[in-house]
């Protein structure tokens, strides 16, 4: 089955670590999105890519970094740098551009011990 | 700068009622405005989207309506089931074409 996925579903961080959150997908999509959902806010842009080897800031890109080295893969590192990242994490994908449908994962949850 | 408003942020109704939910937008110059349905820890599930030159888009029991004028778009629900309880949101394009988010609202029908 086609469809975007993401490891793991929970994550921990200690204080000064960096974590990285996987996204991988098989639908051949060119464009990719990582996203940071806190409880009664919409969803803000934390980077995105519309090509391999390339990639753009969001709205919140502090704290975060991204690689985008293969079509299907799109990791993102939450660094020590970003100091309140307790938050639920969706990656997304779409096929061109913004009049094509966006598909999501299944979310990494992210909490500070 | 676009802002995109969700209200009421929670809505409960008795199964098999008709619903509207409710998305408003600042700026009405948009591509398009998206529909998704988020369950409760998961990603969210495309569910319409309506092109900036349509009225509405119907899915099975779901109809998304537009009206860019008045910066406003609906979501009516027939018939609702309790596998309709889920979290709703919206979305439309800004002019870097990137998604700006409502909050959503959280729908609950009760068997």
């Amino acid at each position: 089955d086609g469809g975007i996925t993401q490891s793991p579903k929970y994550l921990f961080r200690k204080e000064g670590q960096n974590v990285t959150l996987s996204c991988e997908q098989n639908l051949n999509h060119d464009a990719m999105y990582w996203y940071r959902q806190d409880p009664g806010q919409g969803l803000r842009l934390i980077y995105y890519s519309q090509i391999v080897n390339d990639f753009q800031k969001g709205d919140i890109a502090e704290g975060y970094s991204v690689s985008r080295e293969k079509k299907e893969s799109f990791p993102l590192t939450v660094t020590s740098a970003q100091k309140n990242p307790t938050a639920f994490y969706l990656c997304a994908s779409r096929i061109g551009g913004t009049n094509e449908k966006l598909f999501f994962g299944s979310g990494t949850q992210l909490s500070v011990l | 700068k676009q802002e995109v408003t969700q209200i009421p942020a929670a809505l409960s109704v008795p199964e098999g009622e008709n619903l509207v939910l409710n998305c408003s937008f600042t700026d009405s110059a948009i591509y398009n405005l998206q529909w998704f349905r988020q369950d409760p820890g998961k990603g969210l599930t495309s569910l319409l989207l309506i092109q900036s030159s349509q009225r509405e888009q119907t899915s099975g029991r779901l109809n998304a309506s537009l009206d860019k004028s008045s910066g406003r778009s609906t979501l009516y629900i027939a018939a609702s089931q309790p596998g309709d309880s889920a979290t709703y949101l919206c979305a439309v394009p800004d002019s870097n074409y990137q998604l700006i988010w409502g909050a959503g609202t959280k729908l609950i029908i009760k068997p």
